[in-house]
């Protein structure tokens, strides 16, 4: 089955130490996201690739990067991770070429990360 | 601007309907979106409809929206305690068609 696969679906990382968040896809689409959710609260986007265009929303911190080496992948970094990165990571894809309705979003499980 | 709103908290009794409301107040929404989360899960698509719909059933599912009041709800008959999650109502925009707008989500709770 095409599908959004995200991996690890745990992360436990040190205050401070860089760390590396993978996204991949099966669905062919051109877009990609990347969520942070916190407990209780709506996801909240931080960047997405539309194609090979990275948009960073405004009020995304620089301590998260993003990488998209090919149409299948994208990577989160966070370059020094704080104990308030602590959340849930949710990789999400989209496409004009949808059969459903255009740009619908389709969500891998997450990955929830700790910071100790 | 953009908002979308939901009620945070739903209590219903096993084999009821849940009924899960949201507003939003940007008219300019192409589609709407109600995803479902289980704990420690991603979003799960439920269902959709368009803007110029008035309403959509999908087996145990019906949404309904309301343009003019720019009401959204979302329906669920004989509500099972698989049905335990958290529902966001999300918009995606005419202005911006990539990228969707998601309400604060309901946690709904199923009493036995």
């Amino acid at each position: 089955d095409a599908m959004v696969i995200q991996n690890p679906r745990y992360q436990v990382t040190q205050f401070g130490k860089p760390v590396t968040l993978s996204c991949s896809q099966t669905l062919n689409h051109n877009v990609m996201y990347w969520y942070q959710q916190k407990s209780s609260q709506a996801p909240k986007l931080l960047f997405h690739y539309y194609d090979k265009d990275f948009n960073n929303e405004a009020d995304t911190p620089d301590n998260f990067q993003s990488r998209r080496p090919n149409t299948s992948f994208c990577f989160l970094d966070i370059r020094s991770p704080g104990l308030g990165d602590a959340a849930m990571y949710l990789c999400a894809t989209s496409s004009a070429r949808d059969s459903r309705p255009h740009w619908t979003q389709y969500f891998g499980p997450g990955t929830r990360l700790t910071v100790l | 601007g953009e908002d979308v709103e939901q009620s945070l908290f739903l209590s219903v009794r096993e084999g009821d309907s849940s009924v899960i409301n949201c507003t939003y107040t940007d008219s300019s929404s192409t589609y709407l979106y109600w995803y479902k989360q289980e704990p420690g899960a991603g979003l799960q698509l439920l269902t959709y409809i368009f803007s110029n719909m008035d309403m959509k059933q999908d087996q145990r599912l019906t949404v309904l929206l309301n343009k003019k009041d720019k009401h959204l709800s979302l329906r669920i008959a004989d509500t099972q305690t698989g049905d335990s999650a958290i529902y966001f109502c999300a918009e995606s925009l005419y202005s911006s068609a990539s990228k969707i707008i998601f309400g604060s989500g309901t946690r709904l709770s199923i009493r036995p």
